[in-house]
């Protein structure tokens, strides 16, 4: 079945930096890559997403790169805030069977220092 | 807000019990799947239904079960609980669910279950 590895596990960077989380997939097939952020004790929630017909999506200062031949897609966040600090989901999909179950990477902290 | 509604928002119980978990899909979508997330294994995916029907399976106990109801909203029981059964539980909405266009999964607000 799909694998998602994801890192780094924890990234630590200074209010303005840019952050980079980078996410592998190992099946092929997969053709919908979601991030979620995650606050501490609450519900993941969808912060951007990419299809495999697209290789590239941005929404203000987050933005994810899909590459299909290496199997692998990233997450660049430009100008962090301390709003920013969460952890960090990535994940995998296809429909298969009628299911588009989601396949989480393990997560990244990230933690943004004013 | 999500629109997902889940209850109980936490859950104390013993081990050998039985809990029933509940989840509110948002309003107009078919599908729910549900997931648990722990400290060492991160988000798995359990099970998923469409419109009433089971669509899917995942990494789920055969001590876990679940069902969805004509009103679409969706109950996961779980039952001889063991201590490792201790999670956060998420349900997740999609508007249809595997019909050739992957639609966006939105989470409920989780049930935190405690086995003692």
């Amino acid at each position: 079945g799909e694998n998602v590895e994801q890192h780094p596990s924890t990234l630590s960077v200074q209010e303005g930096d840019s952050a980079v989380i980078k996410c592998t997939y190992s099946d092929s097939a997969s053709n919908y890559f979601p991030w979620y952020k995650q606050e501490l004790g609450k519900r993941p929630q969808l912060i951007i997403d990419i299809r495999s017909n697209v290789g590239e999506k941005k929404d203000q200062r987050i933005a994810v790169t899909l590459n299909k031949t290496a199997k692998h897609f990233s997450l660049h966040i430009t100008e962090t805030q301390p709003e920013d600090s969460a952890v960090y989901f990535c994940a995998a999909s296809k429909t298969q069977g009628g299911s588009e179950k989601l396949v989480f990477g393990k997560g990244t902290k990230l933690t943004v220092n004013p | 807000d999500s629109g997902v509604t889940q209850t109980p928002k936490h859950l104390i119980t013993a081990t050998g019990q039985r809990v029933t978990l509940r989840c509110s899909p948002r309003s107009g979508d078919l599908s729910v799947y549900w997931y648990q997330q722990s400290l060492d294994q991160g988000l798995q995916f359990l099970i998923q239904y469409y419109n009433g029907e089971e669509r899917a399976k995942g990494n789920i106990l055969e001590r876990f079960s679940a069902q969805q109801f004509p009103d679409l909203h969706s109950e996961l029981n779980l039952s001889s609980l063991e201590l490792g059964d201790s999670a956060l539980y998420f349900c997740a909405s999609s508007r249809r669910g595997g019909r050739g266009v992957t639609d966006t999964q939105y989470f409920g607000p989780g049930t935190r279950l405690t086995v003692l």
